[in-house]
């Protein structure tokens, strides 16, 4: 099993260009989540999917849409990139109990470096 | 605001003595969790405490939980180099679905 796995591992765009980060994991998990990584920050929730065919918002999702595209895959879209979107992006996965409650453990991806000038 | 916070927020310690690392939380939890970053990396999960669990062992690691103060530690004993990372601790409120993760604390070890 590969995991979670994101594509590219590292990006740079001009202000106003935009992009798609992949996220696709193998883990047939549930749910999936959009992180961003600033220096001192910690991990702050961009969006996530509770299951398939549902998206919500987390702590920071202007300037970002996301797409589930199925089970597996759950890509972010920035539309119009600025500087301030310059950061460490992951992307991390949560599987579900027999009983379809969550499980608390996520799994992360390796990360996409993002660059905006 | 961020439901968890580390202390301190870096650690430089001599290869063989133990870290201690602690997490403070805001409201009510589930359970909490500590992750592990190397540089570059994405997070890895390390161990996970729950509400009416007091301490928990894994290995090299001991983590300790006090709902009264709302705060955690992580201790890592007898360091190793290759222990140098960052670590994040991580919470989900009680009734809730989303992680919460902390700033975390950059751990260095010298050899």
């Amino acid at each position: 099993n590969a995991g979670v796995t994101q594509t590219p591992k590292f990006q740079v765009l001009k202000t106003g260009q935009s992009m798609t980060l992949q996220c696709a994991q193998d883990m047939n998990h549930n749910s999936m989540y959009w992180y961003r990584q600033d220096p001192g920050m910690g991990l702050r929730l961009i969006y996530y999917s509770a299951s398939e065919g549902t998206t919500d918002k987390g702590e920071v999702p202007n300037g970002y849409n996301v797409s589930r595209l199925n089970k597996r895959e759950f890509s972010l879209r920035l539309e119009s990139a600025a500087p301030s979107q310059t950061s460490v992006y992951f992307c991390a996965s949560r599987g579900a109990t027999n009983r379809g409650l969550f499980q608390e453990t996520q799994y992360f991806g390796p990360g996409t470096r993002l660059l905006v000038l | 605001s961020q439901q968890g916070e580390e202390d301190p927020q870096a650690l430089s310690i001599q290869e063989g003595e133990n870290a201690t690392m602690n997490c403070s939380y805001k409201t009510s939890i589930n359970n909490l969790q500590w992750y592990r970053q190397n540089s570059g990396r994405g997070l890895v999960h390390l161990i996970l405490i729950r509400s009416n669990e007091r301490e928990k062992h894994s290995g090299r690691l001991r983590v300790t939980l006090d709902t009264s103060k709302k705060s955690s530690s992580l201790l890592i004993t007898a360091s190793r180099a290759a222990d140098t990372a960052s670590y994040f601790c991580a919470t989900i409120r009680t009734g809730g679905f989303k992680t919460i993760f902390g700033a975390g604390t950059r751990l260095f070890v010298k050899a």
